[in-house]
Formats: structure tokens, C-alpha cells, sequence
């Protein structure tokens, strides 16, 4: 069975400063990975997606995601962060179109002014 | 635009009465789902569709039923609403045309007094 884990619940940046979360996975074979943002009371938005090809891929609003598959790792980096940047953060592991998704527990990320 | 929709947004109901959170979306997706999220937790999949008059039960047991005779409405219903009920739910669909990402819809928050 496939499974997610991020390691860490709350993050705590200052505005401007590099972003890293964290995102180990289990899946016996090549995994579809994907990282979700929500806000406040919102739905899930889809930031990024990996399934083959080139290990580092890029998202919207400035995220990228670097697949290691030595490290079983998904980690989701921006360079700079915004104060609208504060959310919760979600990784996620399926099989391909025909599976259902397993969702991590979710990274808290606040950002101080 | 494509998009999934959901209503109501908010609902404050009374223990014991019935409910249906819709779900509806334009994206001419196949598949549908149904998740349960507390706040500041995981999300928890109760229910899911594959296509027209089919539903399968989730990992996370619910006294919700689902149905599905039209390909974009995914309706849920609580027969007899409790305080154990209060919750979000989340919405989504995926398509066979991309790897297994959903995209979910902005959420009912439902409390039960």
C-alpha cells in the first residue's frame, strides 16, 4: 500500500526567505506524486505534479518540487516567500489516472511579516 | 470555464435532520470523490465514483450514501444529521487524460447543533 509522510507539521518563515517542505513516500513502483495548497476554508489547488522525466519540475506561483527516488522524497521549495504564501500544504501519491490519491497529514507554513 | 462547484458553502443544521451537500462539476471528468477533513487535519477519502451507477465506500467510514446518475453531479446525503457530522467536505474529480490529480471544489462547511 502506498503511503505519505511529512515530517513536518508547522513551518515558520520570515517573508522573503527560501521555503523547503518535506515529503517521503512509499510505493512499490513509479510513483505519481503532486503537492496541493489550501487556504483558510478553502478547496485543495493543485501546485505541481510529477510522473516521468525531468526530476525537478516546476509549478505555479513559484514552487518547484525535486523527485529523489534514492531518497523516496518530493520536497516542495520556492526561493522567496510571500505572506499570501501561508497555508496549509499537502503532498499526495497515486498510480497513475486509474488510482485513488493518498494524502499526506499536511505541513502548516506561516510567514512572518 | 471548467470548474467543480459546491453547495451550500456553509450549513448549520439541526441533529436529526436530513441533509445533501452537491457536488457538481464541468471539467467532463469521470471519476469523483468525496473527502472529510476536520480542521488542521488530513483529509479522510468516505466515498468515490468511477463513473454513471458506480460508488464504492472510502478508507474513512461515514453514515453518509453517495449517488451518481449523471456523470457531473455527485451528490452526498446524511439521512439523520448528528453532532459527530460536523466536518468539511471536500469534493473532487479526475480525469482519464491526466495521472490521477484531482481538483477539488471550495468545500461545505457543515455543523451540526
Amino acid at each position: 500500500a502506498q503511503s505519505v509522510t511529512q515530517p513536518d507539521i508547522h513551518i515558520t518563515v520570515s517573508e522573503g526567505a527560501s521555503l523547503e517542505l518535506r515529503c517521503n513516500y512509499s510505493y512499490g513502483a513509479t510513483p505519481y506524486l503532486f503537492w496541493y495548497v489550501q487556504s483558510p476554508g478553502q478547496g485543495l489547488q493543485l501546485l505541481l505534479k510529477y510522473f516521468s522525466g525531468d526530476t525537478l519540475v516546476q509549478g505555479i506561483k513559484g514552487f518547484e518540487a525535486e523527485f529523489k527516488r534514492s531518497q523516496s522524497s518530493f520536497n516542495l521549495r520556492k526561493p522567496s516567500v510571500h505572506w499570501s504564501d501561508a497555508a496549509e500544504y499537502y503532498c499526495a501519491v497515486g498510480a497513475g489516472s486509474a488510482r485513488q490519491l493518498t494524502f499526506g497529514s499536511g505541513t502548516q507554513l506561516t510567514v512572518l511579516p | 470555464e471548467a470548474d467543480i462547484y459546491q453547495t451550500p458553502r456553509y450549513l448549520v443544521i439541526g441533529t436529526g435532520k436530513k441533509i445533501t451537500l452537491e457536488c457538481s462539476q464541468t471539467m467532463g471528468h469521470d471519476k469523483m470523490y468525496w473527502y472529510q477533513q476536520d480542521p488542521g487535519m488530513e483529509l479522510h477519502l468516505i466515498h468515490y465514483s468511477y463513473g454513471v451507477n458506480s460508488t464504492e465506500k472510502g478508507d474513512l467510514s461515514s453514515e453518509s450514501t453517495v449517488s451518481r446518475i449523471r456523470t457531473e453531479h455527485f451528490p452526498l446525503t446524511l439521512e439523520s444529521a448528528r453532532p459527530s457530522h460536523t466536518s468539511q467536505y471536500l469534493c473532487a474529480s479526475s480525469g482519464t487524460g491526466g495521472q490521477g490529480e484531482q481538483y477539488f471544489g471550495p468545500g461545505t462547511r457543515l455543523t451540526v447543533t
